[in-house]
């Protein structure tokens, strides 16, 4: 079983619609939470992270954590155009020295 | 100027080859990182380094291996390119004070034919 397991889609939906994204882990020790956004022949970039349960809202970000179902969510509100891309979660145990554990990502296409 | 950049940017080569990637940062981040990304298996990490003189396996090194010539570049060598080596590959750089989120370089598209 892999540490992170993520829907690969692709998900298409038009623009305005209220997109929902989420990953899955195993191991209850993971702390940190991110989400990163990668471009189409581009590398990551960070979009949301958060070391709690809970929501954590940026713009027409939100990103959601539920440890008790080792769940995590990111959801787009009025997604654009410009929200194409493909989403990878990532998460980390923290003070364990280096490893990240991403997910395999999200493949998104918000259409006109 | 981007803060981490990554050379060549596309690169064709012949199995049997040695090749060199090259990975730069202006972040002044001690920790950098090789990761290769395969369609379906996201990304994977093949080494790592904490400083100058800590050098790390990471889960797939088996055919590669790294240099890190300054806290600002880290680079990456295939000693004898095979197909299965062809991927993207990203460099990455990161800061262990708070969250210690990962910097991502525009990557390298290898194709070994």
């Amino acid at each position: 079983q892999k540490e992170v397991e993520q829907d690969p889609g692709p998900l298409s939906v038009p623009e305005g619609a209220i997109v929902s994204l989420n990953c899955t882990y195993s191991n209850s020790a993971f702390q940190y939470f991110m989400w990163y956004r990668q471009y189409s022949r581009k590398g990551p970039e960070l979009l949301m992270y958060t070391y709690s349960s809970g929501n954590k809202e940026d713009g027409r970000f939100t990103a959601q954590v539920d440890k008790s179902s080792k769940y995590i969510s990111l959801f787009i509100r009025d997604s654009q155009p410009s929200d194409s891309a493909t989403y990878l979660c990532a998460m980390r145990v923290p003070n364990t020295g280096n490893q990240f554990y991403f997910g395999t990502g999200t493949s998104l296409t918000v259409i006109p | 100027d981007a803060d981490v950049t990554q050379t060549p940017r596309n690169r064709i080569t012949k199995t049997g080859k040695r090749i060199m990637l090259e990975c730069s940062q202006t972040k002044g981040h001690d920790r950098m990182y090789w990761y290769r990304q395969d369609p379906g298996l996201g990304l994977q990490l093949i080494y790592y380094s904490f400083d100058v003189k800590d050098i790390n396996k990471g889960e797939i090194s088996d055919g590669y291996s790294v240099s890190r010539q300054a806290q600002a570049k880290f680079s990456l060598s295939l000693e004898s390119a095979i197909p299965n080596q062809t991927a993207l590959y990203f460099c990455a750089t990161s800061d262990p004070t708070g969250v210690d989120t990962q910097y991502f370089g525009p990557g390298t598209r290898l194709t070994v034919l």
